[in-house]
């Protein structure tokens, strides 16, 4: 299994661009979701979803959409990006969200917007 | 507000130290996981707590959750400079839809030679 993939990598946008995170996972997980992490402010939830074609919001869900088209495949879509969204983003997955249990994390993407 | 508290948020030790990392929670903990991230990769699972006075070890890192206080604490015995990296907290908070993941800040470990 790869677990769980995410690119790109890197990124630097300029303001006003809009691209597309891409996340995927090949173990038949259920729920997934994404979090940016940045400095002093531990990681925080954007958005999640429960299952293909169900998706909702986390603590931080402006400027981002998801949607949820196949189990596998979760995008992040940034629609306008702005300075503030410089951050490192994960996307995680697990077979549940009836917890507790272990979450699957992404590599990370690090996006920068000047 | 953070719903995970974590201390302290950075700690610089010499290798052979013991060390101590904290993590409280201003909500019931439903189940508490500690992660490891080395500087520019993912997140890295290293326990999982459930049950309040459980206590999990691997290696040299040793994990307790003490429900009562919905505190756990992460603890290092002689540490080495592959201990290195931020150390996260998270906890299963119970929502309307299931339960939802929230970290704490993240503890920065340095471990010198």
């Amino acid at each position: 299994n790869a677990g769980v993939t995410q690119t790109p990598k890197f990124q630097v946008l300029k303001t006003g661009q809009s691209m597309t995170l891409q996340c995927a996972q090949d173990m038949n997980h259920e729920y997934m979701s994404w979090y940016r992490q940045d400095p002093g402010m531990g990681l925080r939830l954007i958005h999640y979803s429960v299952g293909a074609g169900i998706t909702d919001q986390g603590e931080v869900p402006n400027g981002y959409n998801v949607s949820r088209s196949t189990t596998e495949d979760f995008p992040l879509r940034l629609l306008s990006a702005a300075p503030s969204q410089t951050s490192v983003y994960f996307c995680a997955s697990s077979y549940s969200n009836i917890g507790p249990i272990e979450q699957y994390f992404g590599p990370g993407t690090r996006l920068t917007v000047t | 507000s953070q719903e995970l508290e974590q201390s302290p948020q950075s700690l610089i030790v010499q290798e052979g130290k013991n060390l101590t990392i904290n993590c409280t929670s201003s909500k019931t903990l439903y189940g508490l996981y500690w992660y490891k991230q080395k500087y520019g990769e993912g997140l890295i699972f290293l326990m999982m707590l459930q049950k309040g006075g459980e206590e999990k070890s691997h290696e040299k890192i040793t994990a307790k959750l003490d429900e009562k206080k919905q505190q756990s604490s992460l603890h290092i015995t002689a540490s080495q400079p592959s201990h290195a990296g931020i150390y996260l907290c998270g906890a299963d908070i119970q929502t309307t839809s299931g339960s939802r993941l929230t970290f704490g800040e993240g503890t920065q470990l340095t471990v010198n030679p």
